[in-house]
């Protein structure tokens, strides 16, 4: 399995700024993925991301509010720009090791005041 | 998409008891996991399991792919199993699509 790690665990930021969300893992990885979690509510994924390629994001997620970085096999970085109140939510990362199984970062909790 | 379903949103259990959770999906899957959640937001891997039956101590997870269900098993419950359980499923987009999951809590 690999080890992930998340960069802040937590934050409380003010509404129209940004924050720089960091994702590590101990191993070369193809796909990363980056999950959001609204308050008492189940994930959802917001974006697919390879090295090397734009990631691919889902309906709702769009770059200039997410904006992605997969410089290699190995590290990510999600950003969460402009933010407001309702970006309030865990924000975790995953990846895929051999066989399918995905991990999961321990994720980083995001308050907007 | 896939849709993925989970029953019963709620459980309460007495320490010792066993339940069942349920997970549906709408799709054929290439990956089923069942994950739990613990009180500090962390996922914990339970299953990888797109079919067939596999124990891990006091837990067990069946899917039968044909039906497209799958059932995680907690047997003799406690204290510290209480948190949301969540069944995830992937078509071959290779990411997955979670249920709502089932918060379950284990009273002593």
């Amino acid at each position: 399995s690999a080890v992930i790690s998340q960069k802040p665990s937590r934050d409380i930021c003010q509404r129209g700024t940004s924050l720089t969300i960091q994702c590590q893992v101990d191993s070369q990885v193809t796909m990363m993925f980056w999950y959001r979690q609204q308050p008492g509510q189940s994930l959802t994924l917001i974006a697919t991301a390879n090295q090397g390629s734009e990631a691919t994001y889902e309906s709702g997620f769009v770059i200039d509010k997410f904006p992605i970085s997969r410089p290699n096999l190995t590290f990510s970085t999600l950003t969460v720009s402009n933010m407001s109140p309702e970006d309030s939510s865990i924000y975790l990362c995953s990846v895929e090791s051999e066989g399918d199984e995905q991990y999961f970062g321990p994720g980083t909790r995001l308050t907007v005041t | 998409g896939i849709q993925v379903e989970q029953s019963p949103p709620d459980l309460i259990l007495q320490e010792g008891a066993n339940s069942t959770l349920r997970c549906n999906f709408s799709d054929s899957v290439n990956n089923l996991q069942w994950f739990h959640q613990n009180p500090w937001g962390q996922l914990i891997n339970l299953f990888y399991i797109p079919s067939g039956t596999k124990q891990n101590g006091r837990l067990s997870a069946t899917t039968v792919a044909t039906e497209r269900y799958s059932l995680l098993y907690i047997s003799s419950s406690q204290t510290t199993d209480s948190g949301v359980y969540f069944c995830a499923a992937d078509t071959g987009r290779r990411a997955l699509t979670f249920g709502s999951g089932t918060r379950l809590q284990v009273q002593p």
